[in-house]
């Protein structure tokens, strides 16, 4: 059973830069594919980033110019990055997996991780 | 980019009724690019279905999609208390993007 598990601060000030990773447990990173998507507090869902197992990557139009998402095979984890941050970014932040041969949907999730952006 | 709308916004059913979710894309979305998840309070979603009526792993029985096009419907045949939850439709979209509907709740008497 494949395991997600996302890491990082719960509270960050407006401006700075959000660094969370996801360490994937019980099966490896590679040849896979990986994304992030997040849910501000009683809201929907938006997905923000993708990057396939072989390193190549896509981001929603409307957060492309501030997000970064990165592997680290050996480590079998991959990380985001979101810059200039603001209220609006508050939310629940999850990693998610999705399979090899129909990278379409999300199979397997991490529980998630609350981001505060305040001062 | 492709625009979901699920209704009803909220469903309010008793124990063994059936319920049945809408999700209408924008434009026409391939049966194998539309998933459903379930979302209870303080937890992740989970993936219900997958291309447009293939029931993920452990899934029960009761849970159902179909649809082609831009209407796809999700259906519990016979409600349950635990299927009290949020229902989201997502669709994979031409150069790698994803989106999700607003979701519908599913509130049991």
């Amino acid at each position: 059973q494949v395991l997600l598990q996302e890491s990082g601060p719960g509270l960050v000030k407006p401006s700075e830069t959000l660094s969370l990773t996801c360490t994937v447990s019980g099966g490896s990173i590679g040849y896979y594919y990986w994304s992030w998507i997040r849910q501000p507090p009683g809201k929907g869902l938006e997905w923000i980033a993708y990057m396939s197992y072989s390193g190549s990557s896509n981001y929603n139009p409307s957060l492309k110019s501030r997000v970064t998402m990165s592997v680290d095979t050996p480590k079998n984890q991959f990380s985001l990055k979101m810059t200039s941050l603001t209220a609006a970014d508050t939310a629940v932040y999850y990693c998610a997996r999705l399979p090899r041969l129909t990278p379409y949907f999300f199979d397997f999730w991490g529980q998630g991780t609350l981001v505060t952006v305040s001062s | 980019e492709i625009v979901l709308t699920q209704s009803p916004g909220t469903l309010s059913l008793s124990p063994g009724e059936r319920a049945t979710l809408s999700c209408r894309a924008s434009q026409s979305v391939s049966r194998s690019y539309l998933a459903w998840y379930q979302q209870k309070p303080g937890q992740a979603p989970r993936l219900l279905i997958s291309g447009a009526s293939s029931r993920a792993t452990g899934i029960p029985v009761r849970f159902s999609g179909s649809g082609s096009g831009t209407d796809f419907t999700l259906t519990i045949s016979s409600l349950e208390p635990q299927d009290s939850a949020v229902y989201y439709c997502q669709q994979y979209g031409s150069s790698v993007s994803f989106t999700f509907g607003p979701g519908t709740k599913v509130e049991i008497k």
